[in-house]
């Protein structure tokens, strides 16, 4: 149990369908990120907030949409994707992003399928 | 550029010791972490190291050379449940990111 939870875990969506990705954490953290893990890929960083505020946005297409309402919640909007989206997005926490040594805590992820 | 390399894949005995090699090119270093997934699971933190030498746990450790752009780490007395994908990752001094390679898959065998 890490304290970071994502729901759905998994989800089967179609290129025009809308879904949005949860994540919550219950560290007490400020910074959350969104990673996108491909298989025999590095994990990419998507999007970090950091006191709410977004600090990073990794070159992501405009079909995936963060929101963060408060420290403890991220979502992940999801619209139009490709099949090359289809991957796990892992979702993580840390004290404050901008400090080197903090640990990122992750969530076990959403597997996701576009067919 | 930003480049980080690991094995692959790994395999080794119950009971022996494995060394995962990590090597690593930034701009800017600020540290390196390890990680161990289970499949279908979340990476879990097992190590930071931001000066050089060695930093033991338990039955891991992990060493870093910053001249050398890198790290390794030693899992001793395998176990089974040790089979798992690890993860290094190096945070960038200028951007502040972590940055990943794409990890060891280690398969422990009895």
């Amino acid at each position: 149990e890490t304290g970071v939870t994502q729901t759905p875990r998994h989800l089967v969506m179609g290129m025009t369908n809308k879904k949005s990705l949860k994540c919550e954490q219950h560290l007490g953290h400020n910074a959350m990120y969104w990673y996108k893990q491909s298989a025999k890929k590095p994990l990419e960083l998507m999007f970090v907030y950091n006191f709410k505020e977004q600090t990073e946005n990794n070159s992501v297409p405009s079909r995936f949409s963060p929101e963060c309402p408060n420290s403890s919640h991220l979502f992940l909007h999801l619209h139009t994707l490709q099949p090359e989206d289809s991957a796990l997005y892992l979702c993580a926490s840390s004290q404050d992003s901008e400090v080197p040594q903090e640990t990122q805590y992750f969530g076990p992820g959403t597997r996701l399928l576009v067919l | 550029g930003q480049n980080i390399d690991q094995p692959t894949e790994m395999t080794a005995t119950e009971g022996a010791i494995v060394q995962i090699n990590c090597t690593y090119q930034t701009s800017g270093f600020n540290g390196l972490f390890w990680y161990q997934q289970h499949a279908g699971e979340a990476p879990t933190f097992l190590s930071y190291n931001v000066l050089d030498g060695l930093e033991e746990k338990g039955r891991f450790s992990s060493f870093l050379s910053r001249s050398k752009g890198y790290s390794y780490l030693l899992l001793k007395e395998l176990q089974m449940k040790d089979s798992a994908s690890y993860l290094c990752a190096v945070r960038d001094r200028g951007t502040d990111k972590l940055i990943f390679g794409t990890g060891t898959r280690l398969q422990v065998f009895p």
